[in-house]
């Protein structure tokens, strides 16, 4: 059973589309994460969030990018504007604690940007 | 800048031949370095967590240990199974944002 889940399992956009990905843990934990892995790249961390709040997010995450937890449950990453850029794999992940130990991620999301 | 670099990008093996893969970092302050697994098209698999210089721990074929500079994933008698893309990935104490490395591609051949 996946400790974390998300959907779609892919996704294809025009450019400059809106695309939101979504992520379910299984388990009640307050620590998420975004990474994307463009392909034959590095996994690259993207943002955390703790207590709806973004604790720490990298110079990619730009204005274009934005996450939320609606509904308490599910954790959103939002881009805007999509670009052929963004095409890759992104992965949300969960910790049990502030990021010091293992992280959960789930199968991912392959974005493609057309 | 955090940096995180692995060697070899990849490892042939035949079934049972025990080998190391390398992570070397450099991390203003280490809060954790992480090894996980990686298959094609899936999200990582957490391996091992380790946390200060002369640490190691053991699963099955593989054992991780740590200096102040770098990082081992021993892995003796592998199987074919044991096929995969290995990570290490570190994270300082100054925030949340956890740094990967390229990653060492493990075939290993019956």
């Amino acid at each position: 059973e996946p400790e974390v889940t998300q959907t779609p399992s892919h996704q294809v956009t025009q450019m400059g589309q809106e695309v939101i990905l979504r992520c379910v843990p299984i388990s009640n934990h307050l620590y998420f994460y975004w990474y994307r892995q463009i392909l034959g790249q590095k996994v690259e961390f993207l943002v955390s969030f703790y207590n709806n709040e973004i604790s720490e997010k990298s110079e990619i995450f730009d204005d274009q990018f934005s996450v939320e937890r609606p509904d308490g449950s599910n954790f959103t990453l939002k881009i805007r504007s999509t670009k052929l850029e963004d095409s890759a794999m992104y992965f949300c992940a969960r910790t049990r604690t502030g990021g010091n130990t293992e992280a959960f991620f789930g199968q991912g999301t392959r974005l493609t940007v057309v | 800048e955090d940096q995180v670099t692995q060697s070899p990008e990849a490892l042939r093996l035949q079934e049972g031949e025990s080998s190391s893969l390398n992570c070397s970092y450099t991390v203003s302050g280490l809060r954790g370095l992480f090894w996980y697994r990686q298959d094609p098209g899936k999200g990582p698999e957490f391996l091992f967590t380790l946390y200060s210089a002369g640490e190691e721990k053991e699963k099955e074929r593989l054992k991780a240990t740590l200096t102040k500079k770098e990082s081992f994933l021993h892995i003796t008698a592998p199987k074919p199974e044991d096929s995969a893309t290995y990570l290490c990935a570190v994270l300082n104490t100054g925030g949340f944002k956890t740094i990967f490395g390229a990653g060492t591609r493990l075939f290993v051949k019956a």
